[in-house]
Order: structure tokens, then C-alpha cells, then sequence
């Protein structure tokens, strides 16, 4: 069966630091992974998706990058984080049958 | 573009009352897909049900219901003798056309089961 991880499971950084959020998926090949943000009381904001190695597109304009290095493999990055990058971080699988299926999330507060 | 509104921001239950959510989308696609996520206090979203358009049967699964109606572009979700444990978020779900593994979300719905 396919599992989906996420770590860390919360993080708090300064203002100003780098991230690197890391997301592996087991039990399957080339799926598309996809990064999601959802702010305090917000829905989800859509960040990245990947549909192949070293494949990335980004949905909106941001201070984060992300890199899939390996076919399972997804990471999340800044290289100054913002006090709006605060908040709960999403990894996502999906293959044709057009659901995803989410990991356990990180929790981001930047100071 | 697509667009799905949930409109209800936060209903609260009894125990053992039935409740609907309600899930309202547009798009221009004459082929999508729909999907509604659970998102319990512990935060990891859980697929619950896809939905394609041309499949407007309603599906039953034990105390969970849906209801898809293509003519008010609605695909609303009935939880039967609710149970605290069905107090989480939830949301409704949109592919984004023909051939994209993208999906776009409603705002959601945080349901409260009070015992």
C-alpha cells in the first residue's frame, strides 16, 4: 500500500532563515506530488506541483522553491523565510485516478 | 476558471442529527471530477469520495451520503446520525480541466458535533 510522509512534523524558525520540508512517497511510481499552504483559518492554497523528476511548476509567486531530486521524493524550500510563510504545510500524491492523497502536514511558525 | 463555494462557513450539530454540506462549483469542462476531503482536528486530509460527471448517481457509504445534481452544479454531502468523531473540516473538490491532475478547493466547512 502507498504511504505519504512529511517531516518535521512542526518547525518553528526565525525570521529570515532557510527551510527545507521534505516529502516521500512509498508504494508507487512517477506520481505527481504536489505542495500545499493553508494559513490559520484559510483554505488551501495550491504552491507547487511536479509531474516527473526535476519537473516543477509553480502556481503563485512566492519566497519558497521546490525540487523533487528522486521520483518519491518532494522538498520544500526558502532561503529567508517571512512572517507570512507561517502555516501548515501540505504534501500530496496523486496517479490517474485524480485524487490525492495527503500526508501528515507540517506546522510552520516563523518568529 | 473553476470555482467551488462552500458557503457554509461552520455549522454545529447534536449528536446523532443528520446535517448536509453543501458544495457548489462552476466550470466550463463538460468532463471533471469532484472530491470531498475530511480534515480532522489532527490536520491530515482524508479522501472521502471522487465523483466524475458523467455519474450522477447518489452514493451511500454506511452513514454517509451524496448527492450530485450536474443541473444546480452541486455536490453536497449528508452525514446521517452525525458522531462527535465526524467533527473535523471538510471539503469539496474540483479538477481543473480536461487532463489536469489539479484540483481546486472550496473554503471548507468545519462541522462541530456537539455530544
Amino acid at each position: 500500500s502507498q504511504t505519504i510522509h512529511q517531516w518535521p512534523a512542526t518547525l518553528v524558525q526565525p525570521v529570515g532563515s532557510p527551510l527545507s520540508l521534505e516529502c516521500t512517497v512509498e508504494g508507487t511510481s512517477n506520481p505527481n506530488l504536489y505542495w500545499y499552504r493553508q494559513a490559520a483559518g484559510r483554505g488551501l492554497q495550491l504552491l507547487f506541483y511536479s509531474v516527473g523528476i526535476g519537473q516543477i511548476s509553480s502556481e503563485v509567486p512566492q519566497n519558497l522553491s521546490a525540487s523533487r531530486p528522486q521520483d518519491r521524493q518532494f522538498i520544500l524550500s526558502s532561503k529567508k523565510l517571512l512572517l507570512s510563510d507561517s502555516g501548515f504545510y501540505l504534501c500530496a500524491w496523486s496517479v490517474a485516478s485524480y485524487e490525492q492523497y495527503f500526508g501528515p502536514g507540517t506546522r510552520l511558525t516563523v518568529t | 476558471a473553476q470555482k467551488v463555494t462552500q458557503a457554509q462557513t461552520e455549522i454545529s450539530v447534536v449528536e446523532k442529527e443528520d446535517v448536509t454540506l453543501d458544495c457548489v462549483y462552476e466550470t466550463r469542462d463538460t468532463t471533471y471530477y469532484l472530491f470531498w476531503y475530511k480534515q480532522p482536528p489532527s490536520g491530515e486530509l482524508v479522501f472521502l469520495i471522487r465523483r466524475n460527471s458523467f455519474d450522477e448517481q447518489n452514493e451511500i457509504s454506511g452513514r454517509y451520503s451524496w448527492n450530485f445534481q450536474k443541473s444546480t452544479s452541486s455536490f453536497n454531502f449528508t452525514i446521517t446520525a452525525s458522531q462527535v468523531v465526524d467533527s473535523a473540516v471538510y471539503f469539496c473538490a474540483l479538477t481543473r480541466g480536461a487532463g489536469s491532475y489539479q484540483l481546486t478547493f472550496g473554503k471548507g466547512t468545519k462541522l462541530s458535533v456537539i455530544p
